[in-house]
């Protein structure tokens, strides 16, 4: 079964400092996709990155950088010098590209909060 | 670039009452859409997946003849949740597949569903 774990219910951290959001993830598919949505307090889902099972290069994107490891099934999401409009609640989410149907598997969510 | 709406964008309703939720896929067309349902506090859950033309696949534990759902077009899909009640009160989520992109899913800004 595929399963998404994000084990930090809830992370605060002092304005500009640097803060990592774990993942781990559980599949027996060899090609699927992970993602990093945000989701600030109006709700609406924003879409950060998508990850193909084969490319475990590492992305950065400004102050915001993942760390893909296939070895471990972890998608970490560094974010550096936060800033207080980082404050939201981060969802990681694996896609299986020839199973299931496309749907996302999202995990638990971890609720960062920045503080001034 | 690919937009999903979601329609209303909040309801309150009194218990007993059906209530129609309508996600449409802006400028693409979408030939699967996706609704998810998210507790307060908790992460999104798949309820269904929705296809353009045929019936839809519900997860296990949801009511299918207690969420209607219809995808009539290739843009538009909907949710009803017939004789709502308190415990119905949730925020709903629809995400839209580009039928041209696959595995490409964009997400709807959500819809707050309060029973009274």
């Amino acid at each position: 079964a595929q399963k998404v774990t994000q084990a930090q219910t809830e992370i605060s951290v002092v304005e500009k400092e640097d803060v990592t959001l774990d993942c781990v993830y559980e599949t027996r598919d060899t090609t699927y996709y992970l993602f990093w949505y945000k989701q600030p307090p109006s709700g609406e889902l924003v879409f950060l990155i998508r990850r193909n099972s084969f490319d475990e290069q590492n992305e950065i994107s400004g102050r915001y950088s993942w760390n893909f490891q296939k070895s471990t099934s972890s998608f970490n999401f560094t974010i550096t010098a936060s800033q207080v409009v980082d404050s939201a609640v981060y969802f990681c989410a694996l896609q299986m590209i020839y199973n299931q149907g496309g749907k996302l598997i999202f995990g638990q969510g971890t609720e960062l909060s920045v503080k001034p | 670039g690919a937009v999903v709406s979601q329609h209303p964008s909040w309801v309150i309703c009194k218990s007993g009452t059906s209530v129609k939720i309508e996600c449409r896929s802006l400028d693409f067309q979408a030939t699967t859409m996706f609704w998810y349902r998210q507790f307060p506090k908790q992460s999104l859950m798949l309820m269904a997946t929705s296809n353009e033309g045929s019936k839809a696949t519900y997860e296990q534990g949801v009511e299918k003849d207690k969420f209607l759902i219809n995808h009539a077009s290739l843009t538009l899909s909907t949710l009803t949740v017939t004789s709502a009640h308190p415990e119905d009160s949730s925020f709903y989520i629809c995400s839209a597949e580009d039928r041209w992109a696959y595995n490409e899913q964009f997400f709807g800004p959500g819809t707050r569903l309060t029973v009274l």
